[in-house]
């Protein structure tokens, strides 16, 4: 079965620094991954994904991800971050078993950015 | 576009009491899921549906739990009776057929508070 795991319930992190969110994956056969943000009171957004190709994705907000194959990873990271950037993340992996059509989601981690 | 529509977006009642929430996906969009995030479970899919066709519902929580699309543009979730144990943020995502990444839009959610 498919899962993704975030071993971190929240990343404490100065405004300025850079960040990193940490995922791990566990599929059969290639991944699609995914990273979805959520701001207080509002729906999931996406941010960003992987479906092949270069292992360094970008996506919105300036956030960016590395795909590791070999340590199973798909870390979130930013260079600079922003107070706004405050919110909780969640990484996904489509569901091959159940015909590709769902995503399965991580615990979540909750970002916070201190001035 | 306007995204995924949701409502209501809070929605207080009392154990016993029927809730129906009500979702309308973007426009063009073949699938719709609906999911229950809770602090304790995270984020779990109840149900999607494909073309207006339920296709897994192995996600909802039991009998009390029912889930329709009569169109393309609009779906149903229906608790009947409600429980306090219920009580969650229950959003609603749309996605195309094409192309199959799996990226999802979600709605802005429906707080549910079961007294």
């Amino acid at each position: 079965a498919q899962s993704v795991a975030q071993p971190e319930d929240q990343v404490n992190v100065a405004e300025g620094n850079p960040l990193t969110v940490k995922c791990t994956y566990s599929v059969s056969g290639n991944p699609y991954l995914f990273w979805y943000v959520q701001y207080p009171n509002r729906g999931l957004q996406f941010l960003l994904k992987y479906i092949t190709g270069d292992n360094l994705v970008k996506g919105s907000y300036g956030f960016e991800a590395e795909f590791n194959k070999s340590q199973t990873s798909f870390h979130l990271k930013k260079p600079s971050a922003l107070v706004s950037d405050s919110a909780l993340y969640f990484c996904a992996v489509r569901d091959i078993d159940g015909g590709y059509n769902k995503l399965i989601f991580g615990a979540g981690t909750r970002l916070a950015v201190h001035p | 576009d306007a995204g995924v529509i949701q409502s209501p977006r809070h929605e207080v009642t009392e154990m016993g009491q029927e809730v129906t929430l009500r979702c309308k996906p973007i426009s063009g969009h073949d699938y719709l899921f609906w999911y229950r995030q809770t602090m304790m479970r995270g984020l779990e899919l109840l149900i999607y549906f494909n073309n207006n066709v339920p296709i897994d519902d192995s996600g909802m929580p039991e009998d009390r739990f029912s889930a329709k699309m009569p169109n393309a543009s609009f779906s149903t979730l229906k608790i009947q009776p409600s429980e306090p144990r219920d009580s969650a943020v229950y959003f609603c995502a749309s996605r195309n057929r094409a192309p199959n990444t799996g990226e999802l839009f979600f709605g802005e959610g429906s707080r549910l508070t079961v007294l």
